[in-house]
């Protein structure tokens, strides 16, 4: 099956520092790709949708400015925290969506980072 | 907001069948039910999906009614291994989970 990953895999940084997670379609190309946000015992939320040489486009809530995502290329994807603060503390996980044809697609997760900040 | 209604957990015996259902009463005619599940401090796992005929494979089958209101997605011989959250997903143009089952195989 197709493998997505994400680098790191965990992180831990200071309040008011930036962080950079990078997620990787491994095997496929990726027009669009997608970050969730977990918290503990609670379900993935969706935070944004990315869009290969587009601006990425944001969920109701989630701070664009807070939460900058570039989508540069066909397989990576990258989510920076800026300013991160100890709320930001959480699950965070992408997936790439993959064509299988015409209006045909799958989708595949990543593994997870987990941002602790302290 | 997700399209599905699960029950918040279930228990089922090692060794025997998990049948884990799902209502999603307000499914369109092009949409397609997606099963996933979630280990511990992993990402999303796909299982299985299906449109309106019932589905098969090594990992699982997904029995979906007539009208497609509602499915069950059917473990056949739970292991420990099993243990996780599994949610059920109307597939629009994006996944929106929902809060899923949280499975506790016993042994």
């Amino acid at each position: 099956g197709a493998v997505v990953s994400q680098h790191p895999s965990r992180v831990i940084c200071k309040s008011g520092t930036s962080v950079k997670i990078e997620c990787r379609s491994l095997d496929f190309q990726a027009t669009t790709m997608f970050w969730y946000r977990q918290f503990p015992k609670q379900s993935l939320m969706l935070m944004a949708t990315s869009n290969e040489g587009s601006k990425a486009t944001y969920e109701q809530g989630v701070e664009k400015d807070k939460f900058l995502i570039n989508h540069a290329s066909l397989t990576l994807s990258t989510l920076t925290v800026t300013s991160a603060h100890p709320e930001d503390s959480s699950f965070y996980i992408c997936s790439a969506r993959r064509s299988m044809g015409v209006f045909t697609y799958e989708q595949y997760f990543g593994p997870g980072t987990r941002l602790t900040v302290t | 907001d997700a399209k599905t209604t699960q029950p918040p957990s279930m228990d089922c015996a090692e060794g025997r069948a998990a049948n884990l259902p799902c209502n999603h009463s307000t499914i369109s005619g092009n949409e397609y039910v997606y099963w996933y599940r979630q280990i511990h401090s992993q990402g999303p796992q796909y299982i299985i999906h299906g449109l309106k005929n019932n589905e098969t494979n090594e990992m699982a089958s997904l029995i979906i009614t007539e009208d497609r209101k509602s499915s069950t997605l059917i473990l056949p011989h739970a292991t420990l291994r099993d243990t996780a959250v599994y949610y059920c997903i109307v597939r629009d143009d994006k996944i929106i989970f929902g809060k899923g089952t949280r499975l506790h195989i016993l042994p």
